[in-house]
């Protein structure tokens, strides 16, 4: 069974400052995303990573995908409050199905 | 905006009874998706739908089902409902092409059941 760990599971911290939230596995994934969801919202897809060793910027935030293709991070730099939110990660198989597999998610609260 | 439409947007209802969940995916979208999601939890799958026929299924309790009609809009009927059901329900679409390794699920805005 594929299981995807997220941590921390909570993070909070002023604004201004860096953080990093993880996602590993000991099961190897085709490709992994990464979801921001908003109180009352459905999450909503920031990055998928593909290629192992693989970098991607979005303004703030950097998102590394493990060379074995079995962990990935989401660095922010100088949190911001409306970086607020819960952050998950999901795991693409390689079954047919191609199904997700979602890590519990990592509450993060940035203070003003 | 993701495209995907869920509604209604919120439910109350009391233990015992049945209630019926509708989503509609995005145009040209033949997979849909349904999660729950209990207070401060991460999103647990229920099944998965592709093109009228269901494609996979994960911690789905018996009291629940779904289905997709031919026109690709989704339903989940979730029956017996205890006061544990209570939660957030969302619902994905995607392309679901076979062998796409990026296949992106969008998420409509969910709909709120709360069992009394």
């Amino acid at each position: 069974t594929q299981l995807l760990e997220q941590s921390p599971q909570f993070l909070s911290i002023q604004e201004g400052e860096n953080l990093t939230v993880y996602c590993n596995s000991s099961s190897v994934f085709s490709s992994l995303q990464w979801y921001r969801q908003e109180p009352g919202e459905g999450p909503v897809l920031l990055v998928t990573v593909v290629t192992g060793g693989e970098v991607k910027k979005l303004k703030r935030l950097t998102f590394q995908f493990g060379d074995a293709r079995k962990d990935s991070s989401l660095h922010i730099t100088a949190a911001q409050p409306g970086d607020t939110g819960l952050y998950l990660c999901a795991g693409q198989g390689w079954d047919s199905n191609y199904q997700l597999i979602w890590g519990a998610g990592t509450k993060l609260i940035i203070k003003p | 905006d993701s495209g995907v439409t869920q509604t209604p947007k919120h439910l109350i209802t009391a233990t015992g009874q049945r209630v019926t969940l509708r989503c509609s995916p995005r145009s040209g979208d033949l997979s849909v998706y349904w999660y729950q999601q209990s207070l401060d939890q991460g999103l647990q799958f229920l099944i998965q739908y592709y093109n009228g026929e269901e494609r996979a299924k994960g911690n789905i309790l018996e009291r629940f089902s779904a289905q997709q009609f031919p026109d690709l809009h989704s339903e989940l009927n979730l029956s017996s409902l205890e006061l544990g059901d209570s939660a957030l329900y969302f619902c994905a679409s995607s392309t679901g092409l076979a062998g796409a390794s990026t296949d992106t699920q969008y998420f409509g805005p969910g709909t709120r059941l709360t069992v009394l």
